[in-house]
């Protein structure tokens, strides 16, 4: 069956990165696209884009745009998302999904961001 | 401010039933197929419906979803304390290119 396990909780100083992965197993990684979405504390879903697991063409949220990389290893299917500059407004749980629809997800990797 | 409105919260009681409304705009709900997700404190999201009124397998009937041009709706009949949860929905906005979620429902069944 289909999953997607992601990478463990961090902890980081502002102004530093965050590189979270995501291995697919169950299907074929290139068949679907991977999307990034989180959930900061006591807030709704916000989405941060999408990578073309097939070709690697990216579509990133404007609110992130500068800021995040999304990236993916086809030999081990495996997709990241790289933020960068992180301030304490990113503290949150960062889900990957396959999709679209976003049919399976991740179990989600806490970041937090201290000062 | 989220682009598509939910109500925060809905509260009814077990056995009964509960519509949570989604409303949009012409360049997302309008155009574009709407997915709803549940969300229990913990795990990851769970797509409940897709394209307006498709169940993913393993999704029960008394889930359901309807839309109506700019504005959506999630059904769940024979409501269980086990569904007590935040629900959104979703979809494509072409205006911004982007993915947009509602703000969310908290659904008490009390």
């Amino acid at each position: 069956q289909v999953h997607l396990v992601q990478s463990g909780a961090e902890v980081k100083k502002s102004g530093a990165s965050v590189k979270v992965s995501c291995k697919a197993s169950g299907y074929t990684f290139t068949a679907y696209y991977i999307q990034w979405v989180r959930q900061a504390p006591g807030q709704g879903l916000e989405w941060m884009g999408w990578i073309n697991t097939d070709s690697g063409d990216i579509k990133y949220a404007q609110t992130f745009r500068g800021r995040v990389t999304m990236t993916r290893d086809t030999s081990i299917s495996t997709a990241y998302m790289e933020l960068n500059r992180l301030t304490s407004d990113d503290t949150a749980v960062y889900y990957c999904a396959r999709s679209s629809p976003l049919d399976y997800w991740g179990q989600g990797t806490l970041v937090t961001v201290s000062s | 401010q989220s682009v598509l409105t939910q109500p925060p919260s809905v509260s009814t009681a077990p056995g009964q039933k509960v519509t949570i409304s989604c409303s949009g705009s012409s360049s997302n709900i309008g155009i574009h197929y709407v997915s709803w997700y549940q969300h229990l404190p913990g795990t990851a999201p769970k797509l409940l419906i897709y394209d307006d009124n498709k169940r993913p397998s393993g999704i029960p009937d008394r889930f359901s979803g309807s839309k109506s041009g700019t504005s959506a709706t999630l059904g769940i009949t024979g409501l269980q304390t086990g569904d007590e949860a935040d629900y959104y929905c979703g979809v494509w906005d072409s205006s911004l290119s982007a993915e947009v979620f509602g703000g969310g429902t908290k659904l008490t069944v009390l």
